[in-house]
């Protein structure tokens, strides 16, 4: 099973700055990686797929990188709605897919 | 509009089976996965399956999972069987790309609190 490893736990920022949050793979998954959003009460909102390509809908304010083993997702000009916890997730050979434990963003 | 509904008992006694129904507005030609995320803890992929039927599962849950499909009434049921206190969880349903077991999921319900007590 690949784990994917996530950080920091927590970010405080301000809106207006930038946030960059980390996924690591336990293995290569090349760029079979995703980005959630998720908000506390809310269906769990899909970012980022294929690591770098945004979601219909999705700001372009939001960013992902990366490839085999480091990605990375980059919000820019963190917006109120933003806050939120992210997780990434894994798609590729040999399942479970999994996922990371979450960065959540809070206001600083 | 993609939309998902999940359904079912949110208490479920310890040794029982937790059912759970997924009702969606449109059904064909996608994988349907439920994924749950107990407290405190992070998100567990259960298994899935394809409109036409043929399931996929997480091996850690295997031995006690059946997901079965409902085409004319855009259904996708979830039966989890000899449940504990770690089975109490946030179940959902998750509308997946890709293929069979490695698949993501670009829409997703609200979910269901399933709470295992006596």
């Amino acid at each position: 099973e690949i784990v994917l490893t996530q950080s920091p736990g927590t970010l405080s920022l301000s809106p207006g700055e930038r946030a960059t949050l980390s996924c690591r793979a336990s293995q290569n998954i090349n760029t079979y990686l995703v980005w959630y959003q998720h908000k506390p009460g809310q269906a769990p909102r899909l970012l980022i797929h294929g690591a770098s390509t945004r979601a219909t809908g999705i700001p372009d304010r939001f960013s992902g990188s990366g490839s085999g083993t480091d990605f990375t997702l980059t919000i820019n000009r963190l917006d109120p709605e933003d806050f939120a916890v992210y997780y990434c997730q894994h798609y590729a050979a040999s399942p479970p897919v999994t996922f990371g434990g979450g960065t959540k963003v809070e206001i600083k | 509009q993609v939309q998902l509904h999940e359904s079912g008992p949110g208490l479920v006694k310890p040794s029982e089976t937790l059912s759970l129904t997924c009702t969606v507005s449109s059904i064909n030609n996608y994988y349907w996965s439920w994924i749950r995320q107990s407290p405190g803890q992070g998100l567990e992929w259960i298994g899935n399956i394809y409109y036409t039927g043929g399931p996929n599962y997480n091996p850690s849950l295997k031995s006690r999972v059946t997901i079965s499909v409902d085409t004319s009434s855009n259904r996708i049921s979830l039966e989890l069987n000899s449940v504990t206190a770690a089975d109490t969880a946030l179940y959902y349903c998750a509308r997946s790309k890709g293929f069979r077991g490695n698949v993501y999921f670009d829409y997703w319900g609200q979910g269901i609190l399933v709470t295992v007590s006596a």
